[in-house]
């Protein structure tokens, strides 16, 4: 079956650690995204990639990283700049037609829960 | 700021009625509005996507509507079911036509 992998599904960071969150996809979609979700709050977009070797920062870019060699995968990357990292990561993919690929639904992972030690 | 407002107090019903939850966008108007259903602990899942030219879309027992002139769209579950318990998100194209802006979210709980 197509869909999204995330990993792991539960995650601790220590003070002053980077953590690499993983996101894989087999539906062969051109787009990925990154979100952060916190309780009360709706998905705030970190990274979105459109397509491989390509990446835009999103609403709330500080303190991430990305990468996407391979259109399969997009690790997001939680540095040590990111003070208040505790929350709920999404990654979600989608196949762009035509003008964007905001017309597209999104398929999501079933996310990683970040949480400092 | 572009912003989609979604009712933030949990809905409750019995089971049988029919559920209507809010979105509300402001500062935009977008092409575009998509609804999606988040159980706890999991990623959303895709429900419907309603264009801005189209009043109503149904699928099974859902149906949503957008009103461009009240800047709203409302979705609706007939015949609720406690199965149908979960998260409802409400989530919005922005004006540079490549991402989206989500809701928070409405919680809706259906008791037998």
């Amino acid at each position: 079956d197509g869909g999204i992998t995330q990993s792991p599904k539960y995650l601790f960071r220590k003070e002053g650690q980077n953590v690499t969150l993983s996101c894989e996809q087999n539906l062969n979609h051109d787009a990925m995204y990154w979100y952060r979700q916190d309780p009360g709050q709706g998905l705030r977009l970190i990274y979105y990639s459109q397509i491989v070797n390509d990446f835009q920062k999103g609403d709330i870019a500080e303190g991430y990283s990305v990468s996407r060699e391979k259109k399969e995968s997009f690790p997001l990357t939680v540095t040590s700049a990111q003070k208040n990292p505790t929350a709920f990561y999404l990654c979600a993919s989608t196949d762009p037609r035509g003008r964007g690929s905001s017309n597209q639904p999104q398929h999501f992972g079933d996310g990683t829960r970040l949480s400092i030690l | 700021s572009q912003k989609i407002e979604q009712n933030s107090e949990a809905l409750n019903i019995q089971e049988g009625k029919t559920a209507t939850l809010t979105c509300n966008y402001t500062n935009y108007s977008p092409a575009y509005l998509q609804w999606y259903r988040q159980d706890p602990g999991r990623g959303p899942v895709f429900l419907l996507l309603i264009r801005e030219n189209e009043k109503e879309k149904r699928k099974e027992r859902l149906k949503v509507t957008f009103d461009t002139t009240l800047k709203q769209s409302l979705f609706h579950i007939t015949a609720s079911q406690p199965a149908d318990s979960a998260t409802y998100l409400c989530a919005a194209v922005g004006s540079s036509g490549d991402k989206l802006t989500f809701g928070t979210g409405t919680r809706l709980a259906v008791r037998p």
